[in-house]
């Protein structure tokens, strides 16, 4: 989708390494959030942020850090990568009412060697 | 907390035949629901969404699904499908501030 970008779309690190996943979205919308999907787990929440400065945990959020300088962006950083922390990671945004749903990024796969 | 249940895993469906994707939620507030897909590849994208009124719902290509509140249910439903419904398909319902999804549905359609 146009208007929600992610990047990388595929990285490949080393366990130890620190890793920034970016995403960038032109609607100003004010909730975004990270999720991560894993076969047999679907979709998992990481962090998710209200607005500028807001940033709340969802549900797998060890090992990740994430900040929110700016409305459009909101970086997820793996802080040390680890295994178990290959996946593919969508970003995603909605507007503060929520009636229309989330709109979701292209994704990011992730694998950590 | 909230919480979604989709239990079938994989589902098999020849070109044309009906489709029933089962969904069952739990939260104890205003119920939003909603159901995306994600094709081989890409990412999710929206189906369908419920928020109130007419419980069933009609969503993009073809597919609807029927809130049913005291079954605590959202199925996804399509009376014929196409093998470019292959995919998986998610249920969510919407919580205080985030959606929490279900573990997805793949399914296959054979030509």
């Amino acid at each position: 989708d146009a208007g929600i970008t992610q990047s990388p779309r595929y990285k490949i690190t080393e366990t130890g390494r620190q890793v920034t996943l970016m995403c960038h979205q032109t609607w100003s919308h004010s909730y975004m959030f990270w999720y991560r999907q894993d076969l047999g787990h679907g979709l998992r929440l990481i962090y998710y942020s209200a607005a500028a400065d807001i940033t709340d945990k969802g549900e797998v959020p060890d090992g990740y850090v994430v900040s929110r300088s700016k409305t459009e962006n909101f970086p997820l950083t793996l802080e040390s990568a680890t295994r178990s922390q290959t996946s593919v990671y969508f970003c995603a945004s909605r507007h503060k009412t929520g009636v229309d749903g989330y709109t979701f990024g292209s994704g990011t796969r992730l694998t950590v060697v | 907390a909230q919480s979604v249940s989709q239990h079938n895993h994989h589902v098999i469906l020849s070109e044309a035949a009906s489709l029933e994707l089962g969904c069952n939620y739990s939260y104890g507030g205003t119920v939003n629901l909603f159901w995306y897909v994600q094709y081989p590849g890409q990412h999710l994208q929206l189906l369908l969404k419920y928020f109130s009124g007419d419980p069933l719902v009609k969503g993009i290509k073809g597919f609807e699904a029927e809130f049913i509140k005291s079954k605590f249910s959202f199925n996804l439903r399509k009376p014929s499908v196409q093998w470019s419904d292959t995919a998986e398909y998610f249920c969510a319902v919407k919580g205080f501030q985030k959606l929490v999804f279900g573990t997805g549905t793949r399914l296959l359609v054979s030509p």
